[in-house]
C-alpha cells in the first residue's frame, strides 16, 4: 500500500495550460504539505494544510491554488503554466502540525513547453 | 528559505567505507532531521534528533548534534551500493509556523 501517492508521476504540458496534480495519504495523517524542487535539488515549501485549514501559504504565484476537499486529500492546481514552473512537485504528510517526521510522495516531474 | 547547508556538497567513496556528512543552521531549533532522496524518487525520513539530544543511533547511521556549533553530521558506516542518494538535513527552527527548513543537500556516490 502506498502511503502518499500523488498523480501523475510525469506532466508535461504547453505553456498556458492549467494543469492539477492530485495527492492522497493513507496514514491517517492531520498534515499535508506541497513542495516544489528545483533543478539544483532545492526543496521550498508551497503550502500546507492541517485538517483542511490552510497552515502555510508560502510566497507563490497565486495561479498556483492547493484544495484540500478532505484531510486525506491535498490537490494542486495551477494556471497559466510557465516555462518557469517546470520542477518536481512533491506532497507529503505528517502525522500533525508539529514538526516531526514527514512522509513524502514519489513525486511529479512537471515539463513546460 | 534554505537554513540548513550540507556539506560536502558531493562525496564519492568506496563501498565499506565510512561516509560523513554535516550540516550547518543558523537558528535555534526544536530538531533537525535527516532524509535520503533517491534518484527519481521522493525523500524518505531516516532520523530526528531533538534539540536537548547529543546523538542517536539507526542501523548503520548514526546521528550527531552540537547545538552550540548549530551543526549536525550524519554518519554511515559499512557504505553500500544501495546507499547512494542524496542526503537532505531539515531544522524545525523554535520560530518555526510548523515547517521545516532544509539544506540543500549532499551527494553521495559509492563506488563497489
Amino acid at each position: 500500500d502506498t502511503a502518499v501517492s500523488q498523480t501523475p508521476k510525469y506532466l508535461v504540458t504547453q505553456m498556458g495550460n492549467d494543469k492539477s496534480i492530485k495527492c492522497e495519504q493513507n496514514l491517517g495523517h492531520d498534515t499535508m504539505y506541497w513542495y516544489k524542487q528545483d533543478s539544483k535539488k532545492f526543496l521550498k515549501i508551497m503550502f500546507s494544510y492541517n485538517n483542511k485549514e490552510l497552515i502555510i501559504n508560502e510566497t507563490v504565484p497565486n495561479r498556483f491554488s492547493p484544495k484540500s476537499p478532505d484531510k486525506a486529500h491535498l490537490n494542486l492546481h495551477i494556471n497559466s503554466l510557465e516555462l518557469g514552473d517546470s520542477a518536481v512537485y512533491f506532497c507529503a504528510s505528517s502525522q500533525d502540525r508539529r514538526v516531526r517526521g514527514y512522509t513524502f510522495g514519489s513525486g511529479t516531474r512537471l515539463t513546460v513547453v | 528559505s534554505q537554513q540548513g547547508e550540507e556539506d560536502p556538497q558531493a562525496l564519492s567513496i568506496q563501498e565499506g567505507e565510512n561516509a560523513t556528512m554535516n550540516c550547518s543552521y543558523k537558528t535555534s531549533i526544536n530538531n533537525l532531521q535527516w532524509y535520503r532522496q533517491n534518484s527519481g524518487r521522493g525523500l524518505v525520513h531516516l532520523i530526528l534528533i531533538r534539540s536537548n539530544e547529543r546523538e542517536k543511533h539507526s542501523g548503520r547511521l548514526r546521528v550527531t548534534l552540537d547545538t552550540s556549533k548549530k551543526s549536525s553530521s550524519l554518519l554511515i558506516t559499512a557504505s553500500r551500493a544501495a546507499d547512494t542518494a542524496s542526503y537532505f538535513c531539515a531544522t524545525a527552527p523554535m520560530d518555526s509556523n510548523y515547517q521545516l527548513i532544509w539544506g540543500a543537500g549532499t551527494k553521495l556516490i559509492i563506488k563497489p
